[in-house]
């Protein structure tokens, strides 16, 4: 079936970067966007950007313009979020979500599914 | 700051039914999806567009839409709904997307 696996916890000191790996699996990678949303501790989600795996096209949330770089590589169908600068507040859960669209007369709709099961990336000194 | 609005909280009884709204502009020109989050879990998609589920999802859950407002509708509220939905759709420009508030529901 389709499935985003993504990898493991990471603890990094403010200033750092990380990296979050979105490995996909059950269609071809290059057909649908990937999304990544982030999800502080009891809040609510906020995306931070967009790819095109196929032809490699990027979109980016103001809030993340410059900190956040998406990649991926398409002989191992795996997307990439690195964040850079790292904050405290930059502690949250990172999920990567397959984005789908469509568009018929009035029927104007996306949604993503399915999500990765997320990475706790937590920024402590 | 989101520019879909949903109620903070609600409540329902066991078996009784419960509506979930999301607000905005956009809603008017997009329709909006739903998911739907349990502590330490990702979010699961539960319904889009002109009320579509996913495979897998119950019937109890539908879609629906009117003006500046998309509903989700829970027929029969079970104990395994308690968790928080999140709708989402597009901002009042069309360019990018939005994730509403989110509402925390309550199983009683």
């Amino acid at each position: 079936q389709v499935q985003l696996v993504q990898s493991g916890a990471e603890v990094k000191k403010p200033g750092a970067s990380v990296k979050v790996s979105c490995k996909a699996a059950g269609y071809n990678f290059t057909s649908y966007d990937i999304f990544w949303v982030r999800q502080a501790t009891g809040q609510g989600l906020e995306w931070m950007g967009w790819m095109k795996p196929g032809s490699g096209k990027i979109g980016y949330a103001q809030k993340f313009q410059g900190r956040v770089t998406l990649t991926r590589n398409t002989s191992i169908a795996t997307a990439y979020m690195e964040l850079s600068s790292l904050k405290s507040d930059d502690t949250a859960v990172y999920y990567c979500a397959l984005h789908h669209h469509y568009e018929s007369g009035d029927l104007r709709v996306s949604w993503f599914d399915p999500w990765g099961q997320g990475t706790l990336v937590t920024v402590s000194p | 700051s989101s520019e879909l609005t949903q109620d903070p909280a609600v409540s329902v009884a066991l078996g009784q039914t419960v509506r979930i709204t999301c607000q905005g502009d956009s809603l008017r020109t997009y329709h909006a999806s739903w998911y739907q989050q349990k502590p330490g879990q990702a979010p699961v998609l539960v319904n889009y567009g002109t009320n579509y589920r996913p495979s897998g999802i119950p019937d109890r859950f539908s879609g629906s839409s009117s003006g500046d407002t998309a509903s989700l509708t829970i027929t029969g509220a079970q104990a395994e709904d308690d968790a928080d939905y999140y709708c989402n759709s597009r901002d009042s420009s069309g360019n990018r997307l939005v994730f509403g508030t989110g509402t925390k529901v309550t199983v009683l």
